[in-house]
């Protein structure tokens, strides 16, 4: 089976620094996705990562181990238009030359000022 | 560029009509795919389609069909609507790292 975990919830404080835990187990691996979601919106595309190793871009950055089957999101400078949710997604092999993607729950993250 | 584009945006059915979600893509990818997001569930793949004229299975396929006659579209239909498939729906399509979605179907199943 595909099993991917993430916290359901995190609170941080504007400014600061957040990390989003994500591990997975699924029976195929073709990179690993971030997505953003605001309330009542469609998710928007934030990384991929696909090698080991980290990702940066602006105020976010993703990392990747695959040896650990795990990935964390970090958001620096936090801004109150970040309180969001953060979907971790897994791209299996099969699907095709895309693959599929299996989706965590989320993680529900509040900006306080 | 448009991007991926869905209707209706709202549907409130009874239980057992049917209906068919509506999707399009502007971008000419080959891989579009079907979601369903219900609360502390995440997004569950219902159908996939890596080209015209093909079609899959996802996680979570029972009481939906989809056809994909042209690279554009990709419309999913409900045979016979339950509450159960209270849900807000959304079409994909992608190409290498990226996956763009529409903006969403908020269905109501009464």
């Amino acid at each position: 089976g595909q099993n991917i975990d993430q916290p359901t919830e995190m609170t941080a404080t504007e400014g600061a620094i957040v990390q989003i835990n994500c591990t997975y187990q699924t029976s195929g691996f073709n990179g690993l996705f971030w997505y953003q979601q605001h309330a009542g919106e469609a998710p928007t595309f934030l990384s991929y990562n696909v090698l080991d190793g980290l990702e940066e871009k602006g105020r976010f950055s993703s990392f990747l181990s695959r040896s650990k089957g795990y990935s964390y999101l970090l958001l620096k400078e936090l801004q109150m238009k970040d309180s969001a949710s953060y979907l971790c997604a897994v791209r299996l092999n099969y699907g095709g030359s895309q693959g599929n993607l299996i989706f965590g729950k989320g993680t529900k993250l509040s900006v306080k000022p | 560029n448009a991007g991926v584009t869905q209707t209706p945006k709202f549907q409130v059915l009874k239980t057992g009509q049917s209906m068919t979600l509506q999707c399009a893509q502007d971008m000419n990818h080959e891989y579009m795919s079907w979601y369903r997001q219900d609360p502390g569930m995440g997004l569950r793949l219902i159908h996939y389609s890596v080209g015209a004229g093909i079609t899959d299975q996802g996680e979570v396929p029972n009481g939906y069909n989809v056809s994909r006659s042209t690279t554009e579209d990709f419309p999913l239909r409900l045979l016979s609507a339950a509450p159960s498939q209270t849900s807000v729906y959304f079409c994909a399509s992608m190409a290498g790292s990226e996956q763009y979605f529409g903006p969403g179907t908020r269905l109501t199943v009464t």
